[in-house]
């Protein structure tokens, strides 16, 4: 069984349309959870960070963390062209005990239509 | 330059060649990464570096070799590497300490004939 499950999609939705992208995972020590976003023929960037449970918002973008159902969500509202991209979700361990490691999904690969 | 670089881009090359790719990062940062990305698979850590120091080995083949000669250069020897080496090779950095916030490079494409 893979620690961190995405579905590779792909996903395609209309211009304005929300997307909801989740990832689930099976390390109960993960504390820390990130979203990646990368455009084709570039690195990821870091688009979303969040420690432990609960929700964060940053302009049209929301990342969601259920560490009780080790589950979480990136919410893009108004969805735009310039959204399309592979969407990586990322978790880690924390403490000097974990080393480095953080642990992506497969990545989804997103499709926004004008 | 600012950021995360990466070179060369692209690169071809046969299963007996020896080649390095370089990275170099711009943000104070000591800490320094070299992943590996291959179609429908997730990212997978190949190596870590902090100040220098190799800190961790994702158990890669010896026919990868890191290099770290500062904080802020990361080298990837590349030596008899076989078809299913190919992949988009990428460099990241972060403080120590902060892995959770990784900065990337745009990667090398990697073609092994």
């Amino acid at each position: 069984q893979k620690e961190v499950e995405q579905d590779p999609g792909p996903l395609s939705v209309p211009e304005g349309a929300i997307v909801s992208l989740n990832c689930t995972y099976s390390n109960s020590a993960f504390q820390y959870f990130m979203w990646y976003r990368q455009y084709s023929r570039k690195g990821p960037e870091l688009l979303m960070y969040t420690y432990s449970s609960g929700n964060k918002e940053d302009g049209r973008f929301t990342a969601q963390v259920d560490k009780s159902s080790k589950y979480i969500s990136l919410f893009i509202r108004d969805s735009q062209p310039s959204d399309s991209a592979t969407y990586l979700c990322a978790m880690s361990a924390s403490g000097e005990t974990s080393g480095s490691r953080l642990t992506f999904g497969e990545g989804t690969q997103l499709t926004v239509n004008p | 330059e600012t950021g995360v670089t990466q070179t060369p881009r692209h690169l071809v090359m046969g299963m007996t060649n020896k080649k390095s790719l370089k990275c170099e990062q711009h943000l104070g940062h000591n800490a320094m990464y070299w992943y590996k990305q291959s179609a429908k698979k997730p990212l997978e850590l190949m190596f870590v570096y902090n100040f220098k120091e190799q800190t961790e080995n994702n158990s890669v083949p010896s026919r990868f070799s890191p290099e770290c000669p500062n904080s802020s250069h990361l080298f990837l020897h590349l030596h008899t590497l076989q078809p299913e080496d190919s992949a988009l090779y990428l460099c990241a950095s972060s403080q120590r300490g902060s892995q959770e916030t990784q900065y990337f490079g745009p990667g090398t494409r990697l073609l092994v004939l």
